[in-house]
């Protein structure tokens, strides 16, 4: 069946710097995404969402991408801190069934 | 506000048994999901309720049922459990079964299958 997938398992950055997570996602009638985090030991947390009459969105030093051309999505998350080491999930409301989510990465952050 | 509460935190079964967790969402809300989660297929849908009533359900066999109370408390079973059952269970709750509604998460059940 169609899928929410990213890119990379594991994603290692500098603290301070920018950290840039992609997704790509099949299903065309996709129209609502969601970027979780989960914590090592925690539940998903929600971090921000777009719909798809969105190309941007921007939260609390976190932006995320829509390119419903090439179907990709991206989260962005500025001056990355040591609190931001977690896996990261993309997911897609699309069909009937529930969210459906990528693997996800993991954002390691290095000092 | 309390967040989604999921008990028990950690559950350790062997191959044929029978699971019960439980779940109780945010007070106020209504809309109940389930989700697996494991190394290798990641978070995958299980079913959803509102008002008692189960809206959504995802690919998993008949082994897996689940049910809602009037106070929105929900339960997830599992019957002749496998060694792949193994996993953490997640529930997430939200204000209610409109799409874009918010669903916040629980902590999950870890369970083991000997």
């Amino acid at each position: 069946g169609e899928s929410v997938g990213l890119h990379l398992p594991t994603l290692s950055v500098q603290e301070g710097d920018n950290s840039i997570i992609n997704c790509a996602y099949s299903n065309s009638a996709s129209d609502y995404f969601i970027w979780y985090k989960q914590e090592s030991g925690k539940g998903p947390q929600f971090i921000i969402d777009i719909r798809s009459n969105m190309d941007k969105r921007q939260g609390q030093r976190v932006t995320v991408l829509l390119n419903k051309t090439v179907k990709h999505l991206s989260l962005q998350i500025a001056a990355t801190q040591p609190g931001d080491s977690a896996v990261y999930f993309c997911a897609d409301l699309s069909g009937a069934d529930g969210l459906t989510f990528g693997k996800g990465t993991h954002l390691i952050i290095q000092p | 506000k309390a967040g989604v509460t999921q008990t028990p935190r950690y559950l350790i079964k062997t191959r044929g048994q029978q699971v019960t967790l439980s779940c109780s969402p945010i007070s106020g809300h209504r809309s109940v999901s389930w989700y697996q989660q494991t190394p290798g297929q990641g978070l995958q849908f299980l079913f959803e309720y509102f008002s008692e009533t189960q809206r959504n359900k995802g690919n998993f066999p008949g082994r897996f049922s689940g049910r809602q109370f009037s106070n929105s408390r929900s339960e997830m079973n599992v019957s002749t459990l496998e060694l792949g059952d193994s996993a953490l269970y997640l529930c997430a709750s939200s204000s209610g079964p409109h799409r874009y509604n918010e669903q916040f998460f629980g902590p999950g059940t870890r369970l083991t299958v000997l």
